[in-house]
């Protein structure tokens, strides 16, 4: 069946350090990426997204991730991270690639300590 | 900036009594979905809707669930009978230009 992992869960870091969030799907076919954040309170909101083009995205609050193609995944990575970061993140994929449902990983709370 | 609003933000039940959750998609988008969050699981797609009809539907979106789009800025969600495991975090979406925006959600709490 097709699928969406993360594979941590539960994130802690502290202040200025660097993060890398890992996404990995199972489908061979086209696919559309994307990353959300949830922060406490508040709704899903789209970091960045990946449709085609150069593999390398950036996002918004200086986050970015790369697909890789050969290894169906879509890291996100953020080289400082503030406290403000701290939040639920999300890896999506569209399976269809034609923008219908999303399926989404299990998600990776972030915590980062001052 | 035009944002996905649903109301009302929390809603508790009986089970066995009918709710029905309120979106008001951006204004020029055309696809709409609703999923769902149990706490501490993951987002699951419930139904996608376009062109005033289901296009997809998961195994979860059994006859108890149905959409309407009643009129040309709302778009429901009904579940007839809820259930206890109908307890979540209800979100709507809709989308435009492969991109899915997603409203701040209504918690339902079935009792």
């Amino acid at each position: 069946a097709q699928s969406v992992s993360q594979h941590n869960h539960h994130v802690i870091l502290s202040e200025a350090a660097s993060l890398e969030l890992g996404c990995n799907y199972s489908y061979g076919g086209t696919v559309n990426l994307f990353w959300y954040v949830q922060y406490p309170g508040q709704h899903l909101q789209l970091l960045l997204k990946y449709f085609s083009g150069d593999p390398l995205v950036k996002g918004i609050k200086g986050f970015e991730a790369e697909f890789i193609k050969s290894k169906f995944s879509f890291n996100l990575r953020k080289p400082s991270v503030q406290w403000s970061d701290t939040a639920e993140y999300f890896c999506a994929v569209d399976l269809t690639g034609g923008g219908n449902k999303l399926t989404f990983g299990t998600g990776t709370q972030l915590k980062v300590e001052l | 900036e035009p944002e996905v609003t649903q109301t009302p933000s929390h809603q508790v039940t009986q089970m066995g009594q009918e709710v029905i959750l309120r979106c008001v998609p951006i204004s020029n988008h055309l696809y709409f979905y609703w999923y769902r969050q149990i706490l501490g699981q993951k987002v699951e797609f419930l139904v996608s809707f376009y062109n005033n009809e289901i296009s997809e539907k998961s195994e979860i979106f059994d006859d108890q669930f149905s959409v309407e789009r009643p009129d040309g800025s709302n778009f429901t969600l009904k579940i007839r009978s809820t259930k206890l495991e109908d307890s979540a975090m209800y979100f709507c979406a809709s989308r435009a230009w492969g991109e899915q925006y997603f409203g701040p959600g209504t918690r339902l709490t079935v009792t």
